[in-house]
């Protein structure tokens, strides 16, 4: 089991470029969410999908986009990226019935310059 | 929204000795209470969560406390070991009881050193 993967881990790119962030599971998980982490600000909830076809708002989700492609595969994209989007990208997966947890991937640190 | 804020920032503890973080939340009706470790360059990843139903859980070395009244939880690590050194964080849901797709809300964060 690989769990959460995330690709790119790196990447920097120029404001106004586009780019999308892929993640994908492998543990059958209905729920997946898009966090970004911001040095001091913990954790924010950008886009989340309760189950393949269905995605929701978080509390950013300004600037960005999401598609639940199928039940494994949840993508991110920036049309237009900005600085303000520095930051690190992480992917996570959850099971639709308790315990609750939240599996993370390992992120991807995007700079735009 | 909920709002979740977490203290110390930064901690530092004779390994050995114990570590307590707290968070306070600000909605009522949340109801679910995790706690994630963040090692350097990794995600974070559960160590122990309780419910609102639920006053203290302990898993070996490790213990929340939870008091809705205050609205406050609290992460306990005893004896602690250079292993122990992440950035914790706490967080709070709203989620409808039975189903797991939560949304949680982060703290900010607390960056723990175990001085050897």
């Amino acid at each position: 089991n690989a769990g959460v993967t995330q690709t790119p881990k790196f990447q920097v790119l120029k404001t106004g470029q586009s780019m999308t962030l892929q993640c994908a599971q492998d543990m059958n998980h209905n729920s997946m969410y898009w966090y970004r982490q911001d040095p001091g600000m913990g954790l924010r909830l950008i886009y989340y999908s309760a189950s393949e076809g269905t995605t929701d708002k978080g509390e950013v989700p300004n600037g960005y986009n999401v598609s639940r492609l199928n039940k494994r595969e949840f993508s991110l994209r920036l049309e237009s990226a900005a600085p303000s989007q520095t930051s690190v990208y992480f992917c996570a997966s959850g099971r639709d019935r308790g315990p609750y947890e939240q599996y993370f991937g390992p992120g991807t640190r995007l700079t735009v310059t | 929204g909920e709002n979740v804020e977490q203290h110390p920032s930064t901690l530092s503890v004779q390994e050995g000795d114990s570590a307590v973080i707290k968070c306070t939340y600000s909605d009522s009706a949340s109801n679910y209470f995790p706690w994630y470790k963040q090692e350097l360059g990794k995600g974070p990843q559960l160590i122990i969560d309780i419910r609102s139903n639920v006053g203290e859980k302990k898993d070996q070395r490790i213990a929340v406390t939870l008091n809705k009244t205050a609205k406050h939880f609290s992460l306990h690590i005893t004896e602690t070991q250079p292993e122990d050194s992440a950035v914790y964080f706490c967080a709070a849901s709203i989620g409808a009881a039975g189903f797991g797709n939560e949304k949680l809300t982060f703290g900010t964060g607390t960056r723990l050193t175990i001085i050897p």
